[in-house]
């Protein structure tokens, strides 16, 4: 059961445009959303996140919009870069009372072409 | 550099056989998780610890097992190894466990079973 969905694997930009990646849920306790940005052969670093109680948050570059009532969020990029070219994760985390869990969707790949 | 070391970088090792992973959290994060990503696929979770406690499980198998010292350091045991368990194995840490907790990731260990 896919509680965090990327439907998009891949997407393809042109340098200086925005990139647009989507991403749903499907449990509604998820209470805090983050996206997460990869490279090959490194960890994911931290991007971004957004509380469940705001519909938007931005750090530069970076616009993280939740629509709580659709239960999907996207991840604005504006305007991309070559160097933002990688796999980008969203992720959900539910707190249980002991413990907060991330989870994560399938992740997608953005080319930023020159 | 996230602050989060994963030891060994690269493991290979036969069927039938056991492992360890090793993590050292960043300065100061008392909480720990384990995530699994195997081929193309998302991040899995694993198992979090919080100061040396169990805190949240996720689809850990059996022949997996894991623990927080009191140093802080974690380390994932691996046995009866099979093909499917090649996958690349991330730590993260983050300073706390509640709600709206951003989680930092190391570099990742890769494990292939031969």
């Amino acid at each position: 059961d896919q509680q965090v969905k990327q439907n998009s694997p891949s997407l393809s930009v042109q340098e200086g445009r925005i990139s647009i990646l989507n991403c749903d849920y499907t449990n509604s306790m998820f209470d805090y959303f983050l996206w997460y940005k990869k490279y090959p052969a490194e960890g994911p670093t931290f991007l971004i996140s957004i509380s469940s109680i705001k519909d938007k948050n931005e750090d530069g570059r970076f616009t993280v919009f939740l629509n709580k009532s659709a239960k999907h969020l996207s991840l604005h990029i504006v305007p991309s870069q070559p160097g933002d070219s990688a796999v980008y994760f969203c992720a959900a985390s539910e707190y249980t009372g002991t413990a907060s869990k991330l989870t994560f969707g399938t992740g997608t790949r953005l080319q930023v072409t020159l | 550099d996230s602050g989060v070391t994963q030891t060994p970088k690269h493991l290979i090792t036969a069927t039938g056989q056991r492992v360890t992973l090793r993590c050292s959290p960043r300065s100061g994060d008392l909480s720990v998780y384990w995530y699994q990503q195997s081929l193309d696929q998302g991040l899995q979770f694993l198992i979090q610890y919080y100061n040396g406690e169990e805190r949240a499980k996720g689809n850990i198998l059996e022949r997996f097992s894991a623990q927080q010292f009191p140093d802080l350091h974690s380390e994932l045991n691996l046995s009866s190894l099979e093909l499917g368990d090649s996958a690349l194995y991330f730590c993260a840490s983050s300073h706390r466990t509640g709600s709206g907790t951003e989680a930092f990731f190391g570099q990742g260990t890769r494990l292939t079973v031969v």
